[in-house]
């Protein structure tokens, strides 16, 4: 089992180019997240999907879209990248009735 | 406005030696309080975790003390080892969002051999 896999691992944007950041899952678990990872910050949320076809915003969802058409995949967008969204992100999992989230490997996304 | 406050940022500590991360949060509705392990180029791996309804939590060399009318927990690692060194992340989340995580700001633990 790969668990939660992330691609790409590294990308640079220039402002104002869009892109979507992959996250897939083979634990069959119900919620996902994604966070964003910045120095002196600790992790915070952007947005999260408790199933197929719900989401919701987190701390910082301002510059991302999200969509969850499966179990398996949950992808961020960002519609018009900006500097400000350098950053490393990470996307995870947690089984609905269970406290632990397990993260996947990060993205680290440059935008210049 | 950062509701859980993580200190110290970065910390030494003698191969053998007990190592301290403090964490403080302000929200009382906050019953969940997870210890994230993280090496470089990884993603976080949960560690240890806490509910308010004990005072301490013990797992092999980590430890976990929680003191609910402080609003305050901190982790404990008993003979650090060089395998040790690594950030870690307090966080707190509310009963039924528990997929909601907050995180402190997160401690980089250096375990000189």
């Amino acid at each position: 089992n790969a668990g939660v896999t992330q691609t790409p691992k590294f990308q640079v944007l220039k402002t104002g180019q869009s892109m979507t950041l992959q996250c897939a899952q083979d634990m069959n678990h119900e919620y996902m997240s994604w966070y964003r990872q910045d120095p002196g910050m600790g992790l915070r949320l952007i947005h999260y999907s408790v199933g197929a076809g719900i989401t919701d915003q987190g701390e910082v969802p301002n510059g991302y879209n999200v969509s969850r058409s499966t179990t398996e995949d949950f992808p961020l967008r960002l519609l018009s990248a900006a500097p400000s969204q350098t950053s490393v992100y990470f996307c995870a999992v947690r089984r609905t009735g269970w406290d632990e989230q397990f993260f996947g490997p990060g993205t680290r996304l440059t935008v210049l | 406005q950062q509701q859980v406050k993580q200190s110290p940022q970065s910390l030494i500590v003698q191969k053998g030696g007990i190592s301290i991360i403090n964490c403080a949060y302000e929200n009382t509705a906050f019953d969940y309080f997870p210890w994230y392990q993280q090496f470089p180029g990884k993603g976080p791996a949960l560690l240890i975790a806490i509910r308010p309804d004990v005072s301490e939590k013990k797992e092999g060399r980590f430890t976990i003390s929680f003191n609910k009318s402080a609003k305050q927990f901190s982790l404990h690692i008993m003979d650090s080892q060089p395998g040790d060194s690594a950030t870690y992340f307090c966080a707190a989340s509310k009963g039924n969002q528990g997929g909601k995580l907050i995180f402190g700001q997160g401690t980089e633990l250096s375990v000189k051999p």
